[in-house]
């Protein structure tokens, strides 16, 4: 069974930083691109962040662009993001996704979630 | 702001029929880039519902369905059940200035 296990969520300051986690089990984790998509309290879904199965390729949603950074360790199968300049907009619900194929490219969909971790960006 | 328009609620009584529209524009679905749907339950892992337009993966129930014409694309709900209360989201690829993987403004489905 695929599983994705986010953790690393809980109360930042503005300006401050943080770093998700999500540890995947089930498939072979290197052959597919890894994302994160985010749902801020009471508003829809925004997808964050992708790479690629190999970490070469990635994308970042523009308000996110040069504050988060997105990594991969194919031996621990993990998928990590990093979170700068924190910003109160950026409070969210934040979902690890397996993406269905392992580059990034234009047809992509989520085809597995995990249950998400929670970032409360406040003073 | 979404360029995925969907209506904010549908609604149906048990065993009806209620679909969801997700109105794009030429730059996403009209430029021919697939949309896909997901179902969002409080609590629970998000799922994906359909993909590639009209697919449904394995474990989805058959009364999950959806299509694409022009702009648009729908999912339809037949045989309504109180476990299918839940916000339902379509995604897509938008290629405009700024290319990016889009989602839907997404919809509550309430089951009366």
């Amino acid at each position: 069974e695929v599983q994705l296990l986010e953790s690393g969520g809980g109360l930042v300051q503005p300006g401050g930083s943080l770093r998700l986690s999500c540890a995947a089990s089930g498939f072979t984790f290197s052959n597919y691109a890894m994302s994160w998509v985010r749902q801020a309290p009471g508003k829809g879904l925004e997808w964050v962040s992708i790479i690629s199965g190999s970490g070469g390729s990635t994308y970042f949603e523009d308000t996110v662009k040069g504050r988060y950074t997105i990594s991969r360790d194919n031996s621990k199968n993990t998928v990590y993001l990093q979170m700068k300049r924190l910003r109160a907009e950026d409070t969210a619900v934040y979902y690890c996704a397996k993406v269905n194929d392992m580059v990034v490219v234009r047809g992509l969909w989520v085809d597995v979630w995990g249950k998400g971790t929670t970032v409360t960006v406040s003073s | 702001q979404s360029v995925l328009t969907q209506p904010p609620s549908v609604s149906g009584a048990p065993g009806q029929r209620v679909t969801i529209s997700c109105t794009g524009s030429s730059s996403n679905i009209g430029a021919g880039y697939d949309v896909h749907w997901y179902q969002l339950l409080p609590g629970t892992a998000p799922k994906l519902l359909i993909f590639r337009n009209s697919n449904r993966p394995s474990g989805v129930p058959d009364r999950f369905s959806g299509s694409k014409s022009g702009t648009s694309a729908s999912l339809a709900i037949t045989g309504l059940q109180a476990e299918d209360e839940a916000d339902y989201y379509c995604q897509s690829y938008d290629s405009s200035l700024s290319a990016s993987y889009v989602f839907g403004t997404g919809t509550t489905v309430t089951v009366l």
